[in-house]
């Protein structure tokens, strides 16, 4: 077990493009998290899933952006029509899913930074 | 709404002097809450966890937490600090919802340096 990967860790695209992003979770966690983190912010929350199921979406996110978790193992993260505004970090973590209510500790990968001229 | 605050966008100490990065909590109920750690070019680490019992937490790499309900606080300390512990500290809360709770709110972090 390496943790939770994330792939790529860098993405560059024009305004306008369509980018996608996937995660890795570590093979036995349930939940999976995703995370949008700006320079001198703390991480945002964008979803998340338990399994397969997205349970909850933050109201931030705009129609743009879609993820999924097909089997409930790895995840993606698509945006569409990427604006500047895109540009940050995205995280994805994930945790045993054992607890309710859910008081266990998340794993972080590394991260996708996303840059949008 | 769960929310968290870190009064302190940097903090600066000297080696083998006590460290406290600060952090206070506004919830509904009671709280559950984490420190995580950023060091450069990696992604966020856990430290330690407030679930119930003690309001002293014990962490990772020698640090600790005191949770003051009367004060809403949540402030990260270590004894002696180490240059390597110079990174980006986030407090945190589970915003525990009619779902169980699946969303943790971070807050903005505090940069820590330590110098030699």
């Amino acid at each position: 077990d390496t943790g939770v990967s994330q792939d790529p860790r860098h993405k560059i695209t024009k305004r306008g493009q369509n980018v996608t992003f996937r995660c890795d979770p570590i093979s036995e966690h349930n939940r999976l998290y995703w995370y949008r983190q700006t320079l001198g912010q703390g991480p945002e929350f964008l979803t998340y899933f338990q399994n397969e199921a997205q349970l909850e979406k933050s109201r931030l996110l705009s129609d743009r952006f879609s993820a999924e978790r097909p089997k409930g193992s790895f995840s993606t993260l698509e945006i569409q029509r990427t604006e500047q505004g895109d540009s940050a970090m995205y995280l994805c973590a994930s945790s045993l899913g054992t607890t309710y209510p859910n008081n266990e500790k998340l794993f972080f990968g590394s991260g996708t930074q996303l840059s949008v001229l | 709404a769960q929310s968290v605050a870190q009064p302190e966008d940097q903090v600066n100490v000297a080696e083998g002097n006590p460290l406290t990065v600060k952090c206070t909590y506004s919830v509904s109920g009671n709280p559950y809450l984490f420190w995580y750690v950023q060091y450069p070019n990696r992604g966020l680490q856990f430290l330690l966890k407030y679930i119930t019992g003690d309001n002293l937490v014990k962490g990772s790499y020698g640090f600790e937490a005191e949770f003051n309900k009367s004060q809403t606080s949540f402030h990260l300390k270590k004894p002696s600090a180490l240059v390597s512990d110079s990174a980006l500290y986030f407090c945190a809360v589970r915003d525990i919802d009619r779902t169980g709770g699946f969303k943790t709110i971070f807050g903005a972090g505090t940069r820590l340096f330590v110098k030699a």
